[in-house]
């Protein structure tokens, strides 16, 4: 299976940073790599598929980079209503894998 | 709207059985994968089944395989999860979420979720 691993943990910012999580693949997922916001108590929401593309709706401040294996979720000026828990995803190979989430969190 | 509405869950005991259901409306059900990922308590999301639009096409966790069946009916626009043989680890919240083709094959729309508790 393909781990992904997710850094930070935890990302402590104020309103206004820049806001830059980070996802590594164990093997190269192409650019098969997507990005979910989730709040508690609430569904995930998709903001990012294949590396680089917004879903419908997501502001412009929400970026995804990356290939192979180092990917890059970027918030570039934090609004309060993104301090959530973020998580990526592969679909490059099965079984589908998620990374363990990390928190950003209002300093 | 797009609405995906899961049912089902509950307390069970372990080597007990549930049934979920996604009921979906506000898109055109037959034409999409589907697939079911799971939260534990205080813990990250995993994938655990997938099935493609005519149901023909089915995919598993290994923790789950061989326990759980993922199935549709496109007269319904519903999705199930059969889970067999449950243990402790499966207690979880279970949502449904559809596959956008427009996407990338992404989650893109996901439902509130249905909790499963395991214990005696």
């Amino acid at each position: 299976d393909i781990v992904l691993t997710q850094s930070p943990a935890t990302l402590s910012l104020s309103p206004g940073e820049r806001a830059t999580l980070s996802c590594r693949a164990s093997q190269s997922v192409s650019s098969y790599l997507a990005w979910y916001q989730q709040k508690p108590g609430q569904a995930p929401r998709l903001l990012i598929y294949d590396t680089s593309n917004r879903a419908t709706g997501i502001p412009a401040r929400f970026s995804g980079s990356g290939s192979g294996t180092d990917f890059t979720l970027t918030i570039s000026s934090l609004e309060p209503e993104d301090f959530a828990v973020y998580y990526c995803q592969q679909r490059s190979n099965w079984p589908i894998t998620f990374g363990q989430g990390t928190r950003l969190e209002i300093k | 709207e797009v609405q995906l509405l899961e049912s089902g869950g509950g307390l069970v005991q372990p080597g007990g059985s549930l049934r979920l259901s996604c009921t979906a409306s506000g898109f055109s059900f037959r034409n999409y994968a589907m697939t079911w990922v799971r939260q534990a308590p205080g813990k990250g999301l995993e994938w655990v089944s997938g099935i493609g639009g005519s149901g023909g096409s089915t995919s598993y966790a290994d923790s789950v395989r061989g326990r759980f069946t993922i199935s549709r009916d496109n007269s319904k626009n519903t999705l199930y999860l059969q889970m067999n043989s449950l243990t402790a680890e499966d207690t979880a919240v279970y949502h449904c979420a559809s596959r956008e083709p427009a996407a990338g094959l992404a989650f893109y729309y996901w439902g509130q979720g249905t909790p499963v508790t395991v214990s005696s």
